[in-house]
């Protein structure tokens, strides 16, 4: 089945810092979300981002679909984007399965 | 207010002793979906649900039943539980798969199994 792989595992910050957080699959996908699992456990959609790019705030995310992979780009990092960030696909394969990536560990440190 | 309700939040069970986590949700989504989620392993699909009465097993079905007999509605059953299955549930819901859309999740069910 297809693999969803996530990286970096671990990713601490300063206050104020950029990061880039990648999801590879190893399969055509016909979705793709990106969410954020906060320090209380609670997921938060983030994106739909299938293809192409889109930004909210302080955040956006590109997915290049043709390569296989989905970038998640954080700036100006706060506190409060500690937590954890998982990509989630729907293979291509008409099962309407989701498959998680592992995630990355964020901290953002004051 | 766009929801999906789960219940309870916090279980405490013995081995073998029958359970049912309930999820609700208020969107008019065609589509339901359990996920576990244990260190390490991420989150794994158990069982999803493409409309009423249309259930798939997800990548971990083993120990766990569905049912989908409205379309808000979607329990998740534990026959027999046992250890293994002390994970921390979450149930979703979106409009239909492949239709292109976002699932929402629920705020998570902690089951631990003694």
């Amino acid at each position: 089945g297809i693999q969803v792989e996530q990286s970096p595992p671990d990713l601490i910050l300063q206050e104020g810092a950029n990061s880039t957080l990648r999801c590879n699959f190893s399969d055509s996908v016909n979705n793709l979300q990106w969410f954020h699992q906060n320090p209380w456990g609670q997921l938060i959609n983030l994106f739909y981002i299938p293809s192409g790019t889109k930004q909210n705030g302080r955040l956006s995310a590109t997915t290049v679909a043709t390569e296989r992979y989905s970038l998640l780009y954080i700036s100006s990092s706060q506190t409060t984007d500690s937590g954890v960030y998982f990509c989630a696909v729907e293979p291509e394969t008409g099962t309407y399965k989701y498959i998680f990536g592992t995630g990355t560990r964020l901290k953002v440190l004051a | 207010e766009a929801q999906v309700t789960q219940n309870p939040r916090y279980l405490i069970t013995v081995t073998g002793k029958k359970l049912t986590v309930t999820c609700s949700q208020n969107m008019n989504h065609e589509y339901m979906s359990w996920y576990r989620q244990d260190p390490g392993l991420g989150l794994r699909q158990i069982y999803y649900s493409m409309n009423v009465e249309v259930t798939d097993k997800g990548d971990v079905p083993e120990g766990y039943k569905v049912s989908r007999k409205e379309k808000r509605n979607f329990p998740l059953i534990l026959e027999s539980p046992s250890p293994n299955q002390t994970s921390l549930y979450f149930c979703a819901s979106s409009h239909l798969a492949g239709a292109q859309d976002e699932q929402f999740f629920g705020p998570g069910t902690r089951l631990t199994v003694l």
